[in-house]
């Protein structure tokens, strides 16, 4: 099956400016996540979506990053304003309960760069 | 309170060794999974292994397995016969049940292994 696929692979902006980042899940896994990476730790979620709907996003900055699953299929995750600090590797994910040890399914991400 | 805990920031294993990357967890759950992912200089994330907090055994897969102490909350990853190929991060992480919904993974501050000749 084809896996998880995000875009761009890369990003760099100006620190103020807006950036979007696009993720397709397997298809088939009605729960798909955004993972914030900054580099040296571990992912922080940012947001978890049961099908359409929002399950957690009790990490996501609201006055700046807002996602939205329509169709219950891709998402998109956006910033606006970035800030320095935004500048990580966003992971999406999918998984799906009644898959073998719920399937989990990492993209390759985004690497986003704020200057 | 974090609750994966992994306390080695790097590791340094001699090919052909074996070497054990710790991970401890805190949770008031019952019933949940442990996780080891793989996260090589390109990015992504491969899963590794998984065991669930009712398995009785420990997990193996292939050159991996998990070495699960449930009273102490440990799930430390042991990777026989290294090879250069596994340098790489390794991250341990945790899923807890949510009724209803696959439930996110919790994840450990990583460990940084680097194989050497």
């Amino acid at each position: 099956e084809a896996g998880v696929a995000q875009s761009p692979r890369y990003k760099i902006i100006e620190k103020r400016q807006s950036v979007a980042f696009w993720c397709n899940p397997i298809s088939g896994h009605a729960t798909l996540y955004w993972y914030q990476q900054i580099l040296g730790q571990g992912p922080k979620l940012l947001i978890q979506f049961q099908n359409n709907g929002v399950v957690d996003d009790s990490q996501l900055p609201k006055d700046r990053f807002s996602a939205e699953r329509l169709k219950g299929v891709d998402s998109t995750l956006k910033i606006q304003p970035a800030k320095l600090e935004d500048s990580a590797v966003y992971l999406c994910a999918s998984s799906q309960r009644n898959r073998p040890n719920y399937g989990y399914t990492f993209g390759s991400g985004t690497r986003l760069t704020v200057v | 309170a974090q609750k994966i805990t992994q306390t080695q920031p790097g590791m340094f294993v001699q090919e052909k060794e074996a070497v054990t990357l710790d991970c401890t967890y805190d949770t008031s759950d019952p019933s949940y999974g442990l996780f080891w992912y793989k996260q090589p200089s390109s990015g992504e994330m491969i899963f590794l292994i998984y065991q669930g907090s009712y398995d009785q055994q420990n997990a193996t897969e292939g050159r991996y397995s998990l070495n699960f102490q449930k009273a102490r909350k440990s799930a430390n990853l042991v990777i026989s016969a290294s090879q250069l190929g596994d340098s790489a991060m390794y991250f341990c992480a945790m899923r807890e049940s949510n009724t209803g919904t696959a439930s996110k993974l919790t994840f450990g501050t990583g460990t940084r292994l680097q194989v050497t000749l």
